[in-house]
């Protein structure tokens, strides 16, 4: 049971460059969710989904785009990216729904710089 | 605007001793809080966490209270360890959506 898993770990990219992060869990949870954590930001809500097939824009979506084709997959892509997306960049899913709030599992984390 | 607040970015205690974070947050409608303790290049793990039913629940060493008046929720750590030394997040919820508001975060360091 690998929990929550991110890839890749760390990626350096030029500004304009694509990408995509992949994020996978493997139990089974419904909910999944991207956020960014920056200096003295927090952990802010990229994007997030509900389920397969569902997405829905959070805190901060400008720039990037999300795709929830398989329940155990969510992944994040930067069409062209910017300087002032270098962050680290968290995956996290969960099984409830509200209000039968459930945590949140982390993956460890990808670390991206934009030159 | 900031929902939830946490005003102290950092925090040093004498191992042994009892380790108080605290977090403010603004809107009336959250009803669901978490606490998160994140090592250095690893992703956050769950701590504790407390419905707005409830003004307290303990988890061994690991107590959060809930001030739902003052908006105000602490977590109380006795006695700290070293290995507690990270960064702590509060997080909430509520109002009929799936997201989390996020923190600042604040780190903690026990000293031996």
């Amino acid at each position: 049971n690998a929990g929550v898993t991110q890839t890749p770990k760390f990626r350096v990219l030029k500004t304009g460059q694509s990408m995509t992060l992949l994020c996978a869990q493997d139990m089974n949870h419904e909910y999944m969710y991207w956020y960014r954590q920056d200096p003295g930001m927090g952990l802010r809500l990229i994007h997030y989904s509900v389920g397969e097939g569902t997405t829905a824009k959070g805190e901060v979506p400008d720039g990037y785009n999300v795709s929830r084709l398989k329940k155990q997959n969510f992944l994040l892509g930067l069409e062209s990216a910017a300087p002032s997306q270098t962050s680290v960049y968290f995956c996290a899913s969960s099984k409830g729904s509200y209000p039968y709030q459930e945590t949140q599992y982390f993956g460890p984390g990808t670390r991206l710089l934009v030159l | 605007d900031q929902q939830v607040k946490q005003n102290s970015p950092s925090l040093s205690v004498q191992e042994g001793r009892i380790s108080i974070l605290n977090c403010d947050y603004t809107n009336s409608m959250f009803d669901y809080f978490l606490w998160y303790k994140k090592y250095p290049a690893e992703g956050p793990t769950f701590l504790i966490s407390i419905s707005s039913i409830k003004d307290k629940n303990e988890d061994g060493r690991f107590t959060v209270f809930l001030n739902k008046s003052a908006k105000h929720l602490s977590l109380h750590i006795v006695p700290s360890q070293p290995g507690d030394s990270a960064v702590y997040f509060c997080a909430a919820s509520g109002g009929g959506t799936y997201k989390y508001i996020f923190g600042t975060g604040t780190r903690l360091k026990v000293l031996a």
